[in-house]
């Protein structure tokens, strides 16, 4: 079955320290993105992709980085920078930017 | 800043009736609008897209329309039930990407 996986579900990490998401699809979509959800807000885009070792900046970046070395994968890397790292995390995918998003199931990162 | 606004206050109905969410773009045209469903601790499911040319699009129980001049989107659950009961997000297309809002909350009495 064609789809995408977020891994770990949920991750407890100490403050001060960086910690990766992983994101893996095998529906053959060029464009990837990371969101991140916060309770009553929508979802933010932090980072897209569109094609392989290309990604962008989207409207909350700082204190998170990315890379695509493969089509299939698109890990975020969340930083000691990120002032406030408590939240849920989704990829997605899509074929193009104007065809619905696939999303995986979230990662809910808790920085204690 | 480019806005995507839906109805915060969550939309109570009983089972059967038609469920009608809004929701409204400020700030610029998106050349389409999505439609998303999210069930708690879930990632949204993708359900309907409608481009700006079109008025109106159908799947199943489900209808979207898209209102240019009002700049607006509604998006219909006919004969709802109560598994219909989730938080419906809408998104509309800016340069290669979405922008969300903040969704709104569908409950279905049985």
């Amino acid at each position: 079955d064609g789809g995408i996986t977020q891994s770990p579900k949920y991750l407890f990490r100490k403050e001060g320290q960086n910690v990766t998401l992983s994101c893996e699809q095998n529906l053959n979509h060029d464009a990837m993105y990371w969101y991140r959800q916060d309770p009553g807000q929508g979802l933010r885009l932090i980072y897209y992709s569109q094609i392989v070792n290309d990604f962008q900046k989207g409207d909350i970046a700082e204190g998170y980085s990315v890379s695509r070395e493969k089509k299939e994968s698109f890990p975020l890397t969340v930083t000691s920078a990120q002032k406030n790292p408590t939240a849920f995390y989704l990829c997605a995918s899509s074929m193009t930017a104007n065809y619905g998003y696939t999303f995986g199931s979230g990662t809910r990162l808790t920085v204690v | 800043s480019q806005k995507i606004e839906q109805n915060s206050e969550a939309l109570n109905i009983q089972e059967g009736k038609t469920a009608t969410l809004t929701c409204n773009y400020t700030n610029y045209s998106p050349a389409y609008l999505q439609w998303y469903r999210q069930d708690p601790g879930r990632g949204p499911v993708f359900l309907l897209l409608i481009r700006e040319n079109e008025k109106e699009k159908r799947k199943e129980r489900l209808k979207v329309t898209f209102d240019t001049t009002l700049k607006q989107s509604l998006f219909h659950i006919t004969a709802s039930q109560p598994a219909d009961s989730a938080t419906y997000l809408c998104a509309g297309g800016a340069t290669n990407k979405l922008i969300f809002g903040t969704g709104t909350l569908l409950a279905v009495q049985p």
